[in-house]
């Protein structure tokens, strides 16, 4: 089973913040927080992933509070092409063994 | 671009039939490859993990007769859908990660599988 507990869908008015949240109160020391996103019809993209520290790349910045039970995913600036499904997942470390275990994300519908 | 690319993009098949998709990661070297499967409007399933050189791990309830998994180099792992049924008619995903603890996992494009 997934580890972790997303809203099923969220709004998100074109040109403003989508803030996408996550929770996953029994993280392990050893497991990083992934998101991926899936357009319709493809495979998942990868956006960010993080230990510990908050992360920034051109995508998105992943904020994961202090006691690392939850965290948030930021796009600054929505665009229609950011409408998907955001699946947040933790993954243990340990080398290319560790599979990803999806649940039902979060659908974002940006909207004009 | 694409780091991990699968083949073909979409294939139609009749009931009874096998059909074999490819998976390969472009710009490295993927010691594993999990594949997983996407029904219409639900989650990724995890299937198998293949493990390069030696035989693949299925998930619970994956009849591992059914879908031959090979990983025969360490960029190229194969799905062979045997004897297929118009129930196995889904969307088949790829991935593979690079052997660095901590690192990402691309996902192929997909593959459309219709059984007719």
């Amino acid at each position: 089973d997934a580890k972790t507990t997303q809203p099923t869908s969220m709004d998100c008015a074109e040109g403003r913040a989508a803030n996408l949240p996550c929770n996953h109160s029994t993280i392990s020391g050893n497991e990083y927080v992934y998101w991926y996103r899936q357009i319709h019809s493809q495979g998942p993209q990868y956006i960010i992933h993080g230990l510990k520290n908050n992360e920034t790349n051109e995508m998105a910045s992943l904020i994961i509070t202090e006691d690392r039970k939850s965290s948030t995913l930021i796009l600054p600036h929505a665009t229609l092409r950011d409408t998907a499904v955001y699946y947040c997942i933790v993954r243990a470390l340990g080398g290319s063994q560790g599979n990803l275990i999806f649940g039902k994300g979060t659908k974002l519908s940006v909207k004009p | 671009g694409a780091v991990v690319s699968q083949h073909p993009s979409w294939v139609i098949c009749k009931s009874g039939t096998s059909v074999k998709i490819e998976c390969r990661s472009l710009d490295f070297q993927a010691t594993t490859m999990f594949w997983y499967r996407q029904f219409p409007k639900q989650s990724l399933m995890l299937m198998a993990t293949s493990n390069e050189g030696s035989k693949a791990t299925y998930e619970q309830g994956v009849e591992k007769d059914k879908f031959l998994i090979n990983h025969a180099s360490l960029t190229l792992s194969t799905l062979t859908v045997t004897s297929a049924h118009p129930e196995d008619s889904s969307f088949y995903i790829c991935s593979a990660s690079r052997a660095v603890p901590g690192n990402t996992i691309y996902f192929g494009e997909g593959s459309w599988l219709t059984v007719v």
